[in-house]
């Protein structure tokens, strides 16, 4: 089966400074990934995805990740952080088991930017 | 375009009692998908649906759990007799049909409270 990793539960930054939550893969053939964030009492929005191609996808609100093909890796990054930015992060995996076409998601990284 | 609509967007009852939840999907988009969320868990695929079929319910429990999408468009969980495990917050989701690579739409979710 298709899985992700998130190997950290929270995250502290200062705002300003550049930020990465981390998420690893394990897949057969080729991974399609996304991240999504959900602030608090919200639905989950879609940040960017990886499909092929470049390594480094850029998406919604500054953000971007890097493909990392050798270690099995897909962390999230942004230059600059605001506080605004504070929420939970999941990173998932298209996952086509049981016959559907189904997102299956990590545990989630609570990010929290701080003045 | 419009989003994808749940409700209620919150609900508190008994256990043993019943509850049923309401989705209505992006407008076209064939595929919806009911995702519960336990707090401090990344959400877990319950069903999907293709147009009015379920093509995954694999980790629906179906003793207590049921779903229907009559018509092809929106689609209602229920759960009966409910349980405490089962306070989380249940997420639908639609894609377009021809969405290999993603585009997956959230609703806010519907925060379920048994006790």
């Amino acid at each position: 089966a298709q899985s992700v990793a998130q190997p950290e539960d929270q995250v502290n930054v200062a705002e300003g400074n550049p930020l990465t939550v981390k998420c690893t893969y394990s897949v057969s053939g080729n991974p399609y990934l996304f991240w999504y964030v959900q602030y608090p009492n919200r639905g989950l929005q879609f940040l960017l995805k990886y499909i092929t191609g470049d390594n480094l996808v850029k998406g919604s609100y500054g953000f971007e990740a890097e493909f990392n093909k050798s270690q099995t890796s897909f962390h999230l990054k942004k230059p600059s952080a605001l506080v605004s930015d504070s929420a939970l992060y999941f990173c998932a995996v298209r996952d086509l088991t049981g016959g559907g076409n189904k997102l299956t998601f990590g545990t989630g990284t609570q990010l929290k930017v701080e003045l | 375009e419009a989003g994808v609509a749940q409700s209620p967007r919150y609900k508190i009852i008994e256990k043993r009692q019943s509850v049923a939840f309401w989705c209505n999907p992006i407008s076209g988009h064939a595929t919806l998908y009911w995702y519960q969320q336990i707090l401090g868990q990344g959400p877990k695929l319950l069903i999907q649906f293709q147009n009015n079929g379920v093509v995954d319910d694999s980790q629906l429990p179906k003793d207590r759990f049921s779903a229907e999408r009559l018509k092809g468009v929106d689609s209602t969980l229920k759960i009966q007799p409910a349980k405490l495990e089962d306070s989380a917050v249940y997420l639908c989701a639609s894609s377009p049909p021809d969405t290999p690579s993603g585009g997956y739409t959230f609703g806010s979710g519907t925060r379920l409270t048994v006790v």
